[in-house]
């Protein structure tokens, strides 16, 4: 069966800080990893995703991450964290059709 | 254009009720799936319409709920009865017809839903 894991319910970092959110997979077939985020009072919206290829993919709002198959992560890296990124992001594993979500994990950005 | 619309935003029901929740996707997004996410654990997974057929329904916890896509437009979510741990915030999301890494599903809002 597939999985994700977050670590870290809650992260905080200073505005400017580097923003690193962890998540690790667990997957017996190659892995289809997405990263999402909700803001707040909005729906969840697709940061990124790795399907094959780069093992570095680039997303929205100058979020990355990389695919590393030899530790079994997909952790997410802003290297300057702004106020506007405080939102709840989830880690996903697309298992046929459909999401395998992580239990999200809360930025705060302080000033 | 209108992204995913869920009606309504929140709903507070006695234990026992009955609850229907409502989604309108993006116009034209065959695909449609139904997420929830209980007392803030992971979001998981219910069922998944192409159109107004079911897909897949794997995720449906119990025959408590009751999902339909008439016509292959909007779609309902009924929980009859509602049980205390039917709590959680339920998402759908919305997605054009083609390979699944092809496309983007969009998500909605999401309806919270508290039953005491």
């Amino acid at each position: 069966a597939q999985s994700v894991t977050q670590l870290g319910s809650h992260v905080s970092v200073s505005e400017g800080a580097l923003v690193l959110l962890r998540c690790n997979y667990s997957s017996s077939v190659p892995p289809y990893l997405f990263w999402y985020v909700q803001y707040p009072n909005q729906g969840l919206q697709l940061l990124l995703k790795y399907t094959t290829g780069a093992t570095l993919v680039k997303g929205i709002n100058g979020f990355e991450a990389e695919f590393k198959k030899s530790e079994t992560s997909f952790h997410l890296t802003k290297p300057s964290a702004h106020m506007s990124d405080a939102a709840e992001y989830f880690c996903a594993v697309m298992n046929t059709d459909k999401l395998i979500f992580g239990t999200g994990t809360r930025l705060q950005v302080f000033p | 254009e209108a992204g995913v619309t869920q009606f309504p935003s929140h709903s507070v029901i006695e234990k026992g009720q009955t609850v229907t929740l409502r989604c309108d996707p993006i116009s034209g997004h065959d695909n449609l799936y139904w997420y929830r996410r209980v007392m803030g654990k992971e979001i998981k997974f219910l069922l998944h319409f192409v159109k107004e057929s079911k897909q897949d329904e794997s995720g449906m916890p119990n025959n408590r709920f009751l999902a339909e896509r008439t016509g292959g437009t909007y779609s309902t979510l009924k929980v009859q009865p509602a049980e205390l741990e039917d709590s959680g915030v339920y998402f759908c999301a919305s997605s054009q017809l083609g390979r699944f890494l092809d496309t983007e599903a969009f998500f909605g809002q999401g309806t919270r839903l508290t039953v005491v």
